[in-house]
């Protein structure tokens, strides 16, 4: 078995502000996930990496960086926080064989002021 | 491109009570599909996933999903349902085509409430 641990669990910021969310995984897993889950809708892919150094871009990768400095490390930066903005990101881990199972960080709550 | 849709946003049932939360996809080829549960405050578990070969897979706590091509849909099923299933679940599609492998495409999700 294995843990990820993101920090922080809450995060409040200004608007225009940068913002780094950090996640930290222990399973040896080559590929790392960023998500942003908005209330009542799906987790939705903002970056993901398939090896240390490796940045993929997903669906959601506008105003946002990541860093994968090291395996069991994945960083992602909001570059400029939107205000009123509330949302939950969730940063998961696996293998990179077809069907993987995904493993899930107990997320970081953004709200922006 | 590939979708999943999660038709019913919430759904509300007794205890006791057999339970099947649905799911469709659009993908041009055979899928991996998923079924994750997030409890009130908590970040997603998983809980079964179609790879190949028995459509019908067997996953933790005692739930069961069928895969049928023919209308592509992957339902998720318990019986009985426990208030402790309260929770919201998401179906997931990963794709098979080069390029699409680990990318997870999620649905909405449903919320699921069991009324003891």
């Amino acid at each position: 078995g294995g843990i990820i641990t993101q920090t922080p669990k809450f995060l409040i910021g200004q608007e225009g502000q940068k913002l780094t969310l950090k996640c930290q995984q222990n399973f040896n897993h080559d590929t790392m996930y960023w998500y942003r889950q908005d209330s009542g809708k799906g987790l939705r892919l903002i970056y993901y990496s398939i090896t240390e150094n490796d940045l993929q871009k997903g669906d959601l990768s506008e105003g946002y960086d990541a860093s994968r400095e090291k395996k069991s490390s994945f960083s992602l930066t909001v570059t400029s926080a939107q205000k009123n903005e509330m949302a939950v990101f969730l940063c998961a881990s696996s293998g990179t064989g077809g069907a993987d199972t995904q493993y899930f960080g107990p997320g970081t709550r953004l709200l922006v002021l | 491109a590939q979708s999943v849709d999660q038709p019913d946003a919430h759904v509300t049932l007794s205890e006791g009570a057999s339970l099947e939360l649905r799911c469709s996809y659009s993908y041009s080829a055979a899928p991996y599909l998923f079924w994750y549960v997030q409890y009130p405050g908590q970040s997603l578990q998983f809980l079964l996933k179609y790879i190949t070969g028995d459509t019908v897979v067997k996953g933790t706590k005692g739930f069961e999903a069928e895969f049928r091509k023919s209308n592509s849909s992957f339902n998720l099923k318990k019986s009985p349902a426990h208030w402790s299933d309260s929770a919201k679940y998401f179906c997931a599609l990963e794709g098979r085509l080069s390029g699409s492998f680990n990318k997870l495409t999620f649905g909405a999700g449903t919320r699921l409430a069991v009324c003891p």
